[in-house]
């Protein structure tokens, strides 16, 4: 069954780096999302994106993120200038339809931790 | 926010136990979709209830809808060690390119 995939599976960065975390949606999905979970808490909302721009974003997707469809598969989180705070597993999904008509296919994150 | 409310927040039950968690949430929504969760893991999509739904069944799932009162509940028949897991309700709204996620119930299944 195709899946989700993002690499690092975990990332080690210093307050005030810059960090790209990766995602390969599935490759017939045409939408795609970054949510993000600190230490098994709530799952929060990100960004959505389709057609090569951003459709929806949260409170938290602030200036220091953006995203990204470099190519044809790829999919990136940037982080400008990391925080402690945004230490947190980062989810990468992807769907065939809006969020709001279809169910939606998670990788397996990457965890972020800023030191 | 409209993020939902699970309720439990935890539940412990021995294996062969049914396990049932509810969710509320707040706004208008067009579907509502549980999901599951394994430690360090991602989510896994288990159901999709639509707004003029009021019950689902797959295999050992069954979700109710009432959106009079904006909840929602998953029952897990004969439960198994390998259910444990956090279940998450998440909401979709009409025309919104997003699922607010619910904080989770987290169940343990004993052997």
């Amino acid at each position: 069954e195709p899946e989700v995939t993002q690499t690092p599976s975990h990332q080690v960065t210093q307050m005030g780096q810059e960090v790209i975390l990766r995602c390969v949606p599935i490759s017939n999905h045409l939408y795609f999302y970054w949510y993000r979970q600190i230490l098994g808490q709530k799952v929060e909302f990100l960004v959505s994106f389709y057609n090569n721009e951003i459709s929806e974003k949260s409170e938290i997707f602030d200036d220091q993120f953006s995203v990204e469809r470099p190519d044809g598969s790829n999919f990136t989180l940037k982080i400008r200038s990391t925080k402690l705070e945004d230490s947190a597993m980062y989810f990468c999904a992807s769907s065939e339809a809006p969020a709001y008509n279809s169910p939606l296919h998670f990788g397996n994150g990457t965890r972020l931790t800023v030191t | 926010s409209q993020q939902g409310e699970e309720d439990p927040q935890a539940l412990s039950i021995q294996e062969g136990e049914n396990a049932t968690m509810n969710c509320s949430y707040k706004t208008s929504i067009n579907n509502l979709q549980w999901y599951r969760q394994n430690s360090g893991r991602g989510l896994v999509h288990l159901i999709l209830i639509r707004s003029n739904e009021r019950e689902k069944h797959s295999g050992r799932l069954r979700v109710t809808l009432d959106t009079s009162k904006k909840s929602s509940s998953l029952l897990i028949t004969a439960s198994r060690a390998a259910d444990t897991a956090s279940y998450f309700c998440a909401t979709g709204s009409w025309g919104a390119n997003n699922l607010f996620f619910g904080t989770g119930t987290r169940l343990t299944v004993i052997p």
